[in-house]
């Protein structure tokens, strides 16, 4: 089958750095995707990888192990604005593969 | 340019009745999916669609239904509504050109339609 894992909920504090994991067994991989879902809106796109490595982009970072089926998202100088569910997806055969999001809660 | 636009924001309906709901995708994206997303669920695929022709269909019941037009705009349908359909339904689109990996298969998404069922 398919599965992408992720932690349900994580708490970091206002100006740290976080990181979340993503794990995945899809049959097919076109690239791994990263979106931010802040409460009551639609997720927003934040970063993709199709290459091993590390893609940075401001304060956001993702990286990916094709074999390992491993990514994870990095999150530094944390702002309370962060607080949202993280969603991972897998692209595979004309779809997206998602995760059920991790919730990512930022405290003072 | 413009988002992707989905109408209506809210729907309430009964039981036992039928909805169409509406996607607008970003102007010259050609592939649209629907999702539908409930608390703890996650995001559920539905269908895809590119050039007016279902390329994936996730694992719901018939009475999930949709179509794209020949301009891209794409409707989804689900006939005898159930209390379990209650969810928020999101479309997508991008502007994937065939099967390949990079920014084509990005998907950018509507605000969604809310829709509870009584």
């Amino acid at each position: 089958g398919q599965n992408i894992d992720q932690p349900t909920e994580m708490t970091a504090t206002e100006g740290a750095i976080v990181q979340i994991n993503c794990t995945y067994q899809t049959s097919g991989f076109n690239g791994l995707f990263w979106y931010q879902q802040h409460a009551g809106e639609a997720p927003t796109f934040l970063s993709y990888n199709v290459l091993d490595g590390l893609e940075e982009k401001g304060r956001f970072s993702s990286f990916l192990s094709r074999s390992k089926g491993y990514s994870y998202l990095l999150l530094k100088e944390l702002q309370m604005k962060d607080s949202a569910s993280y969603l991972c997806a897998v692209h595979s055969n004309y779809q997206l593969i998602w995760g059920a999001g991790t919730k990512l809660i930022i405290k003072p | 340019k413009a988002g992707v636009t989905q109408t209506p924001r809210y729907l309430i309906k009964t039981r036992g009745q039928q909805v169409t709901l509406s996607c607008s995708p970003i102007s010259g994206h050609r592939s649209v999916s629907w999702y539908q997303q409930t608390p703890g669920q996650g995001l559920q695929f539905l269908f895809e669609y590119f050039s007016e022709t279902q390329r994936n269909k996730g694992n719901f019941p018939g009475r999930f239904s949709g179509r794209q037009f020949s301009n891209s705009r794409s409707e989804m349908n689900v006939s005898t509504l159930e209390l379990g359909d209650s969810a928020l339904y999101l479309c997508a689109s991008s502007p994937v050109e065939g099967t390949g990996a990079l920014a084509k298969n990005i998907q950018y998404f509507g605000a969604g339609t809310r829709l509870s069922v009584l």
